[in-house]
């Protein structure tokens, strides 16, 4: 298996640009999250969808953020403009879901170095 | 709220000895999922062992285990017989469905293995 692709691996932007970070879950998962790791912060879940639909995006820091699925082995994450404190690490992770009693660990992609100048 | 707490920002253990990472952690949930990550210094997050909230035993995965002690609310990882490639942060997460939903993650503890 494949695991869990992102791309770009490292993407260095100009601030106000927009930038498009890729995802492709482990064929089968039915759970999709975007996670954000920074030095300040920590990791941070963005937002996580089930089934391709929507279920927290709590964690989506404001309006610049939003993140598609439009189908079961595709997500994005954009921001647009994009601002120096958007630096970090972006992660996706998908997993398989479950039901109450059995593990359902996440698998996390190699994650997205994004850097806004 | 979720909240997970790792008190060890750093630990130097000298190789082949066993090493506790601590954790603790805070919910009204009644079901739960917890977990443990490692992050080498590659980047990668390595999922490790997890350990639902109704388990009886402790969960184990090769030389890992997973001290859980539900009345103290700790979910702390054991290594056995430590190695080199042991040196990464190490990640306490929880989740309140047993892992179908997000993970609220520690601050992580940096393990460095001496030889």
């Amino acid at each position: 298996d494949a695991g869990v692709i992102q791309s770009p691996r490292h993407e260095v932007t100009e601030m106000g640009q927009e930038v498009t970070l890729r995802c492709k879950p482990i064929s089968g998962h039915n759970s999709l999250f975007w996670y954000r790791q920074t030095m300040m912060r920590g990791l941070e879940l963005l937002i996580y969808f089930n089934n391709n639909v929507p279920i927290d995006d709590s964690g989506m820091p404001e309006d610049r953020f939003s993140a598609k699925m439009p189908n079961a082995s595709f997500s994005t994450l954009k921001i647009q403009p994009s601002e120096p404190r958007d630096s970090a690490v972006y992660f996706c992770a998908s997993s398989l879901g479950g039901y109450r009693g059995r593990a359902s660990e996440q698998f996390f992609g190699p994650g997205t170095r994004l850097t806004v100048l | 709220a979720q909240k997970i707490t790792q008190t060890q920002p750093g630990m130097f253990v000298q190789e082949k000895e066993a090493v506790t990472l601590d954790c603790t952690y805070d919910t009204s949930d009644p079901s739960y999922g917890l977990f443990w990550y490692k992050q080498p210094s590659s980047g990668e997050m390595i999922f490790l062992i997890y350990q639902g909230s109704y388990d009886q035993q402790n969960a184990t995965e090769g030389r890992y285990s997973l001290n859980f002690q539900k009345a103290r609310k700790s979910a702390n990882l054991v290594i056995s017989a430590s190695q080199l490639g042991d040196s990464a942060m190490y990640f306490c997460a929880m989740s309140p469905n047993f892992g179908n939903e997000k993970l609220t993650f520690g601050t992580g503890t940096r393990l460095t293995i001496i030889p």
